[in-house]
């Protein structure tokens, strides 16, 4: 019931595409949905965040899709670019609490 | 703005040993993390500081680590005696106040990696 799911594992796409991450999560209590970008040696940064009341949330180049009904969310990178290459989590969070619920992870190559 | 900041960065240790490792969080931030990444994982929260107290400690191994934030700032994160299975990132994280369900991004730093032999 805590459990976030992420896939793919992995995700190469050429320069230019669209990259795709999905996640998915069983707790309707969740109700903060962030995503977070992690290059070697770093630690993660947040990168867009969405809550369940909206279904789509776009910040240049990063949109959210989120579906409610199907408790599914995913990252799409659009016009994808080599310094997009790094490992991507979701997460979830349920309301009036800090404790962040990560899924595994998507290390994303994107070749030029 | 200095981020978080965290030492040592690289750690190897024999089983049975212990290590300690400590985090400076960004000025002002009331709310620290401690977080454990296992290779391939994400983040795992270990225990969650307000000020100098304990918010949430359910997921660390209180048998072999222990975690304090005196004074409300810095903290540090023990492991006695380390096994093999706690080779990991350990990840401060840092926010200016409860997150309170995201309201609040946290900042994280750069991790600690530590092998355990």
């Amino acid at each position: 019931q805590q459990q976030v799911k992420q896939s793919p594992q992995s995700l190469i796409v050429q320069k230019g595409g669209i990259s795709i991450i999905n996640c998915a999560y069983e707790n309707t209590a969740f109700d903060y949905f962030p995503w977070y970008q992690q290059f070697p040696g770093k630690g993660p940064a947040l990168l867009i965040a969405i809550r369940p009341d909206v279904s789509e949330k776009k910040e240049g180049r990063f949109t959210i899709s989120f579906n409610k009904s199907a408790k599914q969310f995913s990252l799409h990178i659009m016009d994808s670019q080599p310094g997009d290459s790094a490992t991507y989590f979701c997460a979830a969070s349920m309301k009036n609490t800090d404790k962040l619920i990560f899924g595994t992870g998507t290390r994303l190559q994107v070749f030029p | 703005e200095a981020g978080v900041a965290q030492s040592p960065r690289y750690k190897i240790i024999e089983k049975r040993q212990s290590v300690a490792f400590w985090c400076n969080p960004i000025s002002g931030h009331a709310t620290l993390y401690w977080y454990q990444q296992i290779l391939g994982q994400g983040p795992k929260l270990l225990i969650q500081f307000q000020n100098n107290g304990v918010v949430d400690d359910s997921q660390l191994p209180k048998d072999r680590f222990s975690a304090e934030r005196l004074k409300g700032v810095d903290s540090t994160l023990k492991i006695q005696p380390a096994k093999l299975e706690d080779s990991a990132v350990y990840l401060c994280a840092s926010s200016p106040l409860g997150a309170a369900g995201g309201l609040y991004e946290q900042y994280f730093g750069p991790g600690t990696r530590l092998t355990v032999t």
